[in-house]
């Protein structure tokens, strides 16, 4: 298996500019999650889908920030308009639901500078 | 607020002995606990889980303990290989099924040959 998949690797863009992260779950899973690394608060939780549907957002800082999931093998982080403080690396990760604790398996995330 | 907290931000070992990694937490409702494991330019993967109704859990050199009435896990690696060498992250996660995961600022740990 590919394992989780996120693109771009790589993201410099200017304030104000829009941003969209891109993942592929692990084929077969119907979760999947978005984080964000910053040195001060680690890994963060933005959002997570079950089945396509989002379940819990209340990590989402602001309403700059929407993800979606259109189908069960791709979802977007789109940051509009992205300003300097968003500067961190994001992950997203997919898992298996079947019962009382599933392993999240991460991609190997997207660094986000703007400048 | 932090939820989960590692206060030590690094930690240096020599290879061959004992790694002891420390997590806080405060939200009494954490009821499983897990440590992910980070490589440079990787995402985490998932090293080692326990439950609030165990205080030991154990896999090859890896064991988590905790200490409910402290609020207070840690992880041992014996004997510490320079492979070991990463940032580890605490996670906790609330209510059975729940898959909201809380993690901690992480701890670099350096295994030194």
């Amino acid at each position: 298996d590919a394992g989780v998949i996120q693109s771009p690797r790589h993201e410099v863009t200017e304030m104000g500019q829009e941003v969209t992260l891109r993942c592929k779950p692990i084929s077969g899973h119907n979760s999947l999650f978005w984080y964000r690394q910053t040195m001060m608060r680690g890994l963060e939780l933005l959002i997570y889908f079950n089945n396509n549907v989002p379940i819990d957002d209340s990590g989402m800082p602001e309403d700059r920030f929407s993800a979606k999931m259109p189908n069960a093998s791709f979802s977007t982080l789109k940051i509009q308009p992205s300003e300097p403080r968003d500067s961190a690396v994001y992950f997203c990760a997919s898992s298996f639901r079947v019962g009382v604790q599933d392993t999240q398996y991460f991609g190997p995330g997207t660094r986000l500078t703007v400048l | 607020d932090q939820q989960v907290k590692q206060n030590s931000p690094s930690l240096s070992v020599q290879e061959g002995r004992i790694s002891i990694l420390n997590c806080d937490y405060t939200n009494s409702m954490f009821d499983y606990f897990l440590w992910y494991k980070k490589y440079p330019a990787e995402g985490p993967t998932f090293l080692i889980s326990i439950s609030s109704i165990k205080d030991k859990n154990e896999d090859g050199r890896f064991t988590v303990f905790l200490n409910k009435s402290a609020k207070h896990l840690s992880l041992h690696i014996v004997p510490s290989q320079p492979g070991d060498s990463a940032v580890y992250f605490c996670a906790a996660s609330a209510g059975f099924g729940n898959e909201k995961l809380t993690f901690g600022t992480g701890t670099r740990l350096t295994i030194i040959p």
